[in-house]
């Protein structure tokens, strides 16, 4: 079973400050683990994911995430926050099956910019 | 490449009707995932197709079907609605089912009266 916890169901930063969005999974498998964003009335945006190889991992703009084994954590940075970050982050995870496994998903973290 | 797309993109029902809706997977994909989105529940994931078989399900009762295409479109079914069943239906699409990055559509909104 898996299961993925996002700590801060909303997170309010100022603009240009940093942004750290926190996600703690559990696996029984080694786990795949994704970042996803979500505007209003839209669909789900890939910001980043971990696979295997190098546990720090680049996204679109401007984020990026560390995957930490002993400490089960995948939080996402950001150094500068845009005021276009605002919008709610979803932590994932899954299998070794990738997608045909089904993404399980955290809560959602909130992100507001203030001006 | 155009995207995932869903259709009707809003819909309301009543209690004891059914609803089909309706998801084109980007093309070339070949893997079609679905997804419950509420505000109380969060993204839950509904079943899995690829190649026309439903290889994965999650954990909703038989009420929830849905079938895939020989062009890799999918639908999913809702028979006789609950008020609990108004959420957010997304629609996702891969490359194929090892794939790891799911591309999703802008949903169908539920609303169940």
């Amino acid at each position: 079973a898996q299961s993925v916890t996002q700590l801060g169901s909303h997170v309010s930063v100022s603009e240009g400050a940093l942004v750290l969005l926190r996600c703690n999974y559990s696996s029984s498998v080694p786990p795949y683990l994704f970042w996803y964003v979500q505007y209003p009335n839209q669909g789900l945006q890939l910001l980043l994911k971990y696979t295997t190889g190098a546990t720090l991992v680049k996204g679109i703009n401007g984020f990026e995430a560390e995957f930490k084994k002993s400490e089960t954590s995948f939080h996402l940075t950001k150094p500068s926050a845009h005021m276009s970050d605002a919008a709610e982050y979803f932590c994932a995870v899954s299998g070794s099956g990738g997608g045909a496994d089904g993404l399980t998903f955290g809560k959602g973290t909130h992100l507001i910019i203030q001006p | 490449k155009a995207g995932v797309t869903q259709t009707p993109r809003y819909l309301i029902k009543t209690r004891g009707q059914q609803v089909t809706l309706s998801c084109s997977p980007i093309s070339g994909h070949r893997s079609v995932s679905w997804y419950q989105q509420t505000p109380g529940q969060g993204l839950q994931f509904l079943f899995e197709y690829f190649s026309e078989t439903q290889r994965n399900k999650g954990n909703f009762p038989g009420r929830f079907s849905g079938r895939q295409f020989s062009n890799s479109r999918s639908e999913m079914n809702v028979s006789t609605l609950e008020l609990g069943d108004s959420a957010l239906y997304l629609c996702a699409s891969s490359l194929d089912r090892e794939a790891y990055e799911q591309y999703f559509g802008p949903g169908t909104r539920l609303t169940v009266t």
